[in-house]
């Protein structure tokens, strides 16, 4: 029973584009989202957050929208580079420290 | 800034042996966490410790699963006996605090044959 999900395993798109990235949660508790990007062979590392008194949150090309109603979350990038391509995580935090990851999308940046 | 160094990076066992990880947190972290990434799923976290105590190991398999950090720094955490689906790459966190933000070591991706 997966209370983050990530229904789009890929994302390709254009170097310069927009790319969005959706997430889903089931848990309304959840008080606290946030994006996490991981190159091949290295941890993730935090992009951007936004807690859930907020429905967007700005970070130079990197912009993350929530819309409690629906349970979602995207993340847009802005424009869209070659260094972005990679997975992108979006996580939900239930408690200090608890975060609970969806499966991740994996984006891909065409010069 | 140094990050979060985890060791080894590769490990390859049979099933039914046993096998640890180590994980040195950024200094000065008090929060450490592992994390289980099966391939194609986000990462679950096993455990969670405030300095060398647990906060959150509910989801930890006890049976096989044994995780300490000694003197609230340096964590090991090790399977025994290993099984097939604990293939996997093992994360390490930390945290300045336990509400701030999780940094990530590489990992250590454990190969269960």
């Amino acid at each position: 029973d997966q209370q983050v999900k990530q229904n789009s395993p890929s994302l390709s798109v254009q170097e310069g584009r927009i790319s969005i990235l959706n997430c889903d949660y089931t848990n309304s508790m959840f008080d606290y989202f946030l994006w996490y990007k991981k190159y091949p062979a290295e941890g993730p590392t935090f992009l951007i957050s936004i807690s859930s008194i907020k429905d967007k949150n700005e970070d130079g090309r990197f912009t993350v929208f929530l819309n409690k109603s629906a349970k979602h979350l995207s993340l847009h990038i802005v424009p869209s580079q070659p260094g972005d391509s990679a997975v992108y995580f979006c996580a939900a935090s239930e408690g200090p420290g608890k975060l609970i990851f969806g499966q991740g999308t994996t984006l891909q940046v065409k010069p | 800034e140094a990050g979060v160094a985890q060791s080894p990076r590769y490990k390859i066992i049979e099933k039914r042996q046993s096998v640890a990880f180590w994980c040195n947190p950024i200094s000065g972290h008090a929060t450490l966490y592992w994390y289980q990434q099966i391939l194609g799923q986000g990462p679950k976290l096993l455990i969670q410790f405030q300095n060398n105590g647990v906060v959150d190991d509910s989801q930890l398999p006890k049976d096989r699963f044994s995780a300490e950090r000694l003197k609230g720094v340096d964590s090991t955490l090790k399977i025994q006996p290993a099984k097939l689906e604990d293939s996997a790459v093992y994360l390490c966190a930390s945290s300045l605090r336990i509400d701030e933000k999780l940094f990530f070591g590489s990992g250590t991706q454990l190969s269960v044959l």
